[in-house]
């Protein structure tokens, strides 16, 4: 089993849908969880940061942690076109930012 | 403002040809890193350094070379023993203590004649 896995889509929505992307992992001594977006020829940017279970709010994102199951969600409402782009989600081996593990990814295209 | 620089932004390399990347950060990050983005197999880690001339073996270092003398700077040089370098290189820095995370610079494309 993959430590991190990630459906790489791509995933196509009209603009003003709510967005789900997910990642599963399997080693339950992960901590911190990060969502990157990714433009394309661009280099990932820090999207959303949690620790341990449970919702993060910003503005149109919510990033959501649930360790039992061993699943992290990012959750983009009213999607535009601007959103469109490729979602990473990483996981930190060892809680100093100096190991994580990256998803492949997924591709979002949002139409207008 | 603090960040990432990475040059060139296109890189061609002619067979044979070792080619070196540079990577600067100014965020007083400890640590900093260089990844690879193939299609399809999302980052894979070649090097990374946490701390003044000292860095460690990724995934993928075959082929690959770094030094550390600066806190500020990772350059990466892709030698001729790297038989596939076209990608997308990305160098990446973060601290090292407790809750930190990795910010990246804008890439750069290598590509071979």
């Amino acid at each position: 089993q993959k430590e991190v896995e990630q459906d790489p889509g791509p995933l196509s929505v009209p603009e003003g849908a709510i967005v789900s992307l997910n990642c599963t992992y399997s080693n339950s001594a992960f901590q911190y969880f990060m969502w990157y977006r990714q433009y394309s020829r661009k280099g990932p940017e820090l999207l959303m940061y949690t620790y341990s279970s449970g919702n993060k709010e910003d503005g149109r994102f919510t990033a959501q942690v649930d360790k039992s199951s061993k699943y992290i969600s990012l959750f983009i409402r009213d999607s535009q076109p601007s959103d469109s782009a490729t979602y990473l989600c990483a996981m930190d081996r060892n809680q100093a930012g100096t190991a994580l593990i990256f998803g492949k990814g997924t591709t979002l295209s949002v139409s207008s | 403002d603090g960040g990432i620089t990475q040059s060139p932004k296109y890189l061609f390399r002619k067979e044979g040809q070792n080619v070196t990347l540079s990577c600067e950060q100014n965020l007083n990050h400890d640590a900093m890193y260089w990844y690879r983005q193939d299609p399809g197999q999302g980052l894979r880690l070649i090097y990374y350094s946490q701390i003044v001339n000292d860095f460690q073996k990724g995934d993928i270092a075959e082929g690959y070379s770094v030094s550390r003398e600066k806190k500020e700077s990772f350059p990466l040089t892709v030698t001729s023993a790297q038989k596939n370098p076209t990608a997308f290189y990305l160098c990446a820095s973060s601290g090292t203590t407790l809750g930190e995370t990795q910010y990246f610079g804008p890439g750069t494309r290598l590509l071979v004649l």
